[in-house]
């Protein structure tokens, strides 16, 4: 089955440590994003990759990390300079990313919480 | 600067009723939208999308939504809700800047009575 995978489904951390989401996609899609949800709020736009080994800061890019070696990976790192990292976080890929009609399409998220 | 307004934050719906969920967006152009649904702790799935042509869309689950420039609207509707439609729905909009991002609105999160 084609689609997007984020692991783990639940990631517990301790304040003041750097914490990896996975995102990984098997639709051979060129372009990847991370978004983050809070309750009651939109998702808003963390970091996104239009081709392997570039990437561009997002809307909420402060205190978070990402790169693009592999067409199918754009892991999320989040550092200890996000000041508020509990959230969910959702991955998602399209087609091209060059075009406002591409659809994106999400996994389905990984829930941090901050201890 | 484009955004989209989902005035309402929860609605509430028996099981069989019709449903209709707002979407404000504010944009100079034509614009291009789209109507996400997601369930507790789950990513988002694509429900429909607006480009052009016809301004009634129809989508999965028999949703449908209707573009209307000369309100700014592009609302979601059912005609009959089940129980398993209770979940979160969001509307978005494309960018019109060289990003070619999403914005999206806030959410409505549907509850069915039965």
């Amino acid at each position: 089955d084609g689609g997007i995978t984020q692991s783990p489904k639940y990631l517990f951390r301790k304040e003041g440590q750097n914490v990896t989401l996975s995102c990984e996609q098997n639709l051979n899609h060129d372009a990847m994003y991370w978004y983050r949800q809070d309750p009651g709020q939109g998702l808003r736009l963390i970091y996104y990759s239009q081709i392997v080994n570039d990437f561009q800061k997002g809307d909420i890019a402060e205190g978070y990390s990402v790169s693009r070696e592999k067409k199918e990976s754009f892991p999320l790192t989040v550092t200890s300079a996000q000041k508020n990292p509990t959230a969910f976080y959702l991955c998602a890929s399209s087609i091209a990313g060059t075009s406002r009609t591409d659809t994106q399409y999400f996994g389905p998220g990984t829930r941090l919480t901050v201890l | 600067a484009q955004s989209v307004t989902q005035p309402d934050i929860h609605i509430t719906v028996s099981e069989g009723a019709s449903l209709e969920l707002r979407c404000n967006y504010s944009y100079g152009a034509t614009p291009y939208l789209f109507w996400y649904v997601q369930s507790p702790g789950q990513g988002l799935q694509l429900l429909l999308k607006y480009f052009s042509g016809d301004t009634l869309v129809q989508g999965i689950k028999g949703f449908e939504a209707e573009f209307k420039r000369s309100q700014s609207s592009f609302n979601l509707r059912k005609p009959s809700v089940h129980w398993s439609d209770a979940a979160e729905y969001f509307c978005a909009v494309g960018r019109m800047d060289s990003s070619h991002k999403l914005i999206f609105g806030s959410g409505t999160r549907l509850l069915v009575r039965p």
